[in-house]
């Protein structure tokens, strides 16, 4: 089964500023398999990204993911004061067929 | 518009069976592949197992022992069974539509939570 580690926990910092959250496999993962979710307090988990480095639709243009092997990268470019969430990184793999996440990075406001 | 409504008890005791409900609409049953995933209260996310239409599951093999997810293409909807229940399975249950490979849509969820 593949672990994914996330880093840094959490992160503080301001609005307009550039963000890199880390998602790192314990085995390669094929990048058709690597996708990104938000999750804002009460709220259900929503896809940002698929296949590494595909927006999910309606999805902003300042995410961007990036990343094969067993390093990868969401990019947020310039935050919003609504981006300021937990981040979840998520691998499907085949043997056993499973979804499995990170334990999420926290991004906070400074 | 894809929505999935979860529905439940929200209580169960323990060593009892959870079960819940997707009601799925604005979208086929027969369109793909559809999860539970649940969340601790404060902690991560858990993905527990999938179906498709034609009644094929995977399950996360922490859980297979315990778990049975279902299908009722007629009424368009699946259902999620989790027996022997500890204060452990308390948790925030979503269900999800699958892409490929990927997690699509989610349900608002529901709090299932295991006490006597």
């Amino acid at each position: 089964e593949i672990v994914l580690t996330q880093s840094p926990g959490t992160l503080s910092l301001s609005p307009g500023e550039r963000v890199t959250l880390s998602c790192r496999a314990s085995q390669s993962v094929s990048s058709n398999y690597l996708a990104w979710y938000q999750q804002k307090p009460g709220q259900a988990p929503r896809l940002l990204i698929y296949a590494a480095s595909s927006r999910a639709t309606g999805i902003p243009d300042r995410f961007s993911g990036s990343g094969s092997g067993t390093d990868f990268t969401l990019t947020i470019s310039r935050l919003e004061p609504e981006d300021f969430a937990v981040y979840y990184c998520q691998q499907y793999g085949n043997s056993p067929p499973m979804y499995t996440f990170g334990q999420g990075t926290k991004l906070e406001i400074k | 518009q894809v929505q999935l409504q979860e529905s439940g008890p929200g209580l169960v005791k323990p060593s009892g069976t959870l079960s819940l409900t997707c009601a799925v609409s604005g979208v086929s049953i027969t369109s793909t592949w559809w999860s539970w995933v649940r969340q601790p209260p404060g902690k991560g996310l858990e993905w527990i197992g999938e179906i498709d239409h034609s009644g094929r599951t995977n399950y996360n093999p922490s859980l297979e022992s315990r778990v049975t997810i279902s299908v009722d293409e007629s009424k368009n909807l699946f259902s999620l069974n989790l027996n022997s229940l500890t204060a452990a399975d308390t948790a925030l249950y979503y269900c999800v539509r699958g892409g490929t490979y990927y997690l699509s849509y989610w349900g608002q969820g529901t709090l299932v939570t295991v006490s006597s």
